[in-house]
């Protein structure tokens, strides 16, 4: 099963961007396109959108107004997340995920995670 | 719309069974045979234990079982073991204008 990758933490001051990477471990993403996920520290899960790898088509939560951005490179097999415009609220584990064949709106497949805070 | 409502905490003793409630609405759980459970132990990445309402992924014990009533779905977990105790998140689909996917504010599972 690929595993997907995520970019190291970082920290980063309210009203700056932030981009984290999602790599496929072994060159293939999965058919169901990447989904990002966030969750708050100690609290639940929010869905943040998703995008094919194969089109590019992208699907954003319509909370975050606008501030993020989902790209994909096929020749690398990463996808890249961009928030912009990031305030203290933003500060959480930011995951990539996917389905596998046959799991549609279901995700057994889990970057590691990265962690960002957003202090000034 | 608004995260689908989960109660915050569960309970239950080895071996025995423990529901959790996920509520939503019919555009969403009502709406769509797209649940999921997720199971999330501290420092980890979450899991999925159910997806499509009640089918299990290889490798998730039948001690897990999902289902569906109207715009509640429930995730039961039988013969309860030590391991389960951890937190538990639904999700669902939700078409509309905006497709999305919602999650539930989870439950902390704790094995008295």
């Amino acid at each position: 099963q690929v595993q997907l990758v995520q970019s190291g933490g970082e920290v980063k001051k309210p009203g700056a961007s932030l981009k984290v990477s999602c790599k496929a471990s072994d060159y293939t993403f999965p058919s169901n396109g990447i989904t990002w996920v966030r969750q708050d520290p100690g609290q639940g899960l929010e869905w943040m959108g998703w995008i094919s790898t194969h089109s590019g088509n992208t699907n954003y939560a319509q909370k975050l107004n606008g501030r993020v951005t989902m790209t994909t490179d096929t020749s690398t097999s990463t996808t890249y997340m961009e928030l912009r415009s990031l305030r203290s609220d933003d500060t959480a584990v930011y995951y990539c995920v996917s389905g596998s064949s046959g799991l549609d709106h279901a995700f057994d497949i889990w970057g590691q995670g990265t962690m960002v805070t957003v202090s000034s | 719309q608004s995260a689908l409502t989960q109660p915050p905490s569960a309970s239950g003793s080895p071996g025995q069974s423990v529901t959790i409630s996920c509520t939503g609405t019919s555009s969403d759980v009502g709406g769509y045979n797209f649940v999921s459970w997720y199971q999330q132990h501290p420092g980890k990445a979450p899991k999925v234990m159910i997806y499509a309402v009640s089918k299990r992924p290889s490798g998730v014990p039948d001690r897990f079982s999902g289902s569906k009533s109207g715009n509640t779905a429930s995730l039961t977990v039988s013969g309860l073991q030590a391991e389960d105790e951890a937190a538990y998140y639904c999700s669902s689909y939700a078409g509309g204008t905006y497709p999305q996917i919602l999650f539930g504010g989870g439950t902390k599972l704790t094995v008295l």
